[in-house]
């Protein structure tokens, strides 16, 4: 089974600065899809961002980038210009060709005014 | 595109009791999954389907749970003789096979609570 590892519980940060989450995942696969999604406080999940593990470019959404280092097995989330939406829970995930998605623990945000 | 929807939203049940969720992904979407998250935590995988057929479940998934998409439209996911420890929110996503690079978009979930 592919494990996700969000090793910050929470970050926090100034409104307009930039803050960078990071993920791990452990696999033995070599096509596979990864994702970050953000989930407001008692609001529904909603995608950030997706990467193909075949593609070395880094995906990028506005202001939302990711840094995929394939070989380390990392797949770190940088937001840039915070908003004071951004705020929620955000959870790395990992899907091989045809599965479930399995899910970090998540990080919390909190954007300061 | 009206996005995935899930009914009901709240579920206070009490212990023992027979419950049963539905989903309706989005209109043509061939996969269907179901996830569980406690407070806190990521989403836990269940199950999913494509079209009718079930085709994955997770070890999470005891005898007491049962999933079903049969006409693969809509789904149904139905827990027996409920237990404290289910309580939980309960996930649906859907996903078009081959498309978006089968990006999982969530409907809003189902929170029970087991008394």
């Amino acid at each position: 089974a592919q494990t996700v590892t969000q090793s910050q519980p929470e970050m926090s940060v100034q409104e307009a600065e930039t803050v960078t989450l990071s993920c791990t995942y452990d696999t033995s696969e070599s096509d596979y899809y990864l994702f970050w999604y953000k989930q407001p406080p008692s609001r529904q999940m909603i995608l950030v961002i997706r990467q193909e593990a075949y593609k070395q470019q880094n995906a990028t959404e506005n202001r939302f980038s990711v840094n995929f280092q394939k070989a380390a097995k990392s797949f770190s989330l940088k937001i840039s210009d915070s908003q004071l939406g951004d705020a929620a829970m955000y959870f790395c995930a990992y899907r091989s060709a045809v599965s479930g998605l399995s899910f970090g623990a998540g990080t919390t945000v909190t954007v300061r005014a | 595109d009206t996005g995935v929807s899930q009914d009901p939203r709240h579920k206070i049940t009490k212990r023992g009791q027979n419950v049963t969720f539905r989903c309706d992904p989005i209109s043509e979407h061939n996969r269907l999954y179901w996830y569980r998250q406690t407070l806190g935590q990521g989403p836990e995988f269940l199950t999913y389907f494509q079209n009718e057929a079930q085709l994955e479940k997770s070890r999470l998934l005891s005898d007491r749970f049962s999933a079903e998409r049969p006409k693969g439209s809509f789904s149904t996911l139905e827990i027996q003789r409920t237990e404290q420890g289910d309580s939980a929110m309960y996930l649906c996503a859907s996903s078009l096979r081959g498309g978006q690079m089968g990006t999982q978009y969530f409907g809003p979930g189902t929170r029970l609570l087991v008394l």
